[in-house]
């Protein structure tokens, strides 16, 4: 299995412009998280879905985050308009969630800056 | 929030020599995990102790959980410059269903 694949590795944007991250898990996973990691506030739980559903979406952190998951082997983070201070590292992350929450498998990570 | 909170911040050992990092957690927990994180890199998983359990291994890593002072250990025997990572504890809540939650790590330097 390749693990978690995230796309973009690397975005650089100017402030105001739309940002599509991309995340597909494990293929048989069926929760998907998406976090954020920076130095001052280390790594926050944006939103999580499981079998596809959003469960809890209370890390995000305002209107202009928005994410989907269409479908089992993809979801999307979108920044719609980008600031500077939501430049960070986005790890999408995807877990086997039974009766009890096992471990997580990450990405390797975007890496976003806005200018 | 189950936050787990590292301690210590960094830690700079020499090769061949023990590293202890320390976690404490806030409220009562379903299971403890602990990642590595290298530089540029996703956290990778290492080691989960449930909380009916007090201690586990594997390999050089060896964890221990008191769930009466809400605090868990990582332990590296004989460290290598390959040890050289961020280290984090998270917690998932006594229902088990909640998401992992992360402290803000200890950051493990071992020199060669």
């Amino acid at each position: 299995d390749a693990g978690v694949i995230q796309s973009p590795r690397h975005e650089v944007t100017e402030m105001g412009q739309e940002v599509t991250l991309r995340c597909k898990p494990i293929s048989g996973h069926n929760s998907l998280f998406w976090y954020r990691q920076t130095m001052m506030r280390g790594l926050e739980l944006l939103i999580y879905f499981n079998n596809n559903v959003p469960i809890d979406d209370s890390g995000m952190p305002e209107d202009r985050f928005s994410a989907k998951m269409p479908n089992a082997s993809f979801s999307t983070l979108k920044i719609q308009p980008s600031e500077p201070r939501d430049s960070a590292v986005y790890f999408c992350a995807s877990s086997w969630t039974g009766r009890n929450n096992e471990k997580l498998f990450f990405g390797s990570g975007t890496q976003l800056s806005v200018l | 929030s189950q936050q787990g909170e590292e301690d210590p911040q960094a830690l700079s050992i020499q090769e061949g020599e023990n590293a202890t990092m320390n976690c404490s957690y806030k409220t009562s927990i379903n299971n403890l995990q602990w990642y590595r994180q290298n530089s540029g890199r996703g956290l990778v998983h290492l080691i989960l102790i449930r909380s009916n359990e007090r201690e586990k291994h594997s390999g050089r890593l060896r964890v221990t959980l008191d769930t009466s002072k809400k605090s868990s250990s990582l332990l590296i025997t004989a460290s290598r410059a390959a040890d050289t990572a961020s280290y984090f504890c998270a917690t998932v809540g006594l229902s088990g269903n909640t998401p992992l939650v992360f402290g803000k790590g200890t950051r493990l330097s071992v020199i060669a």
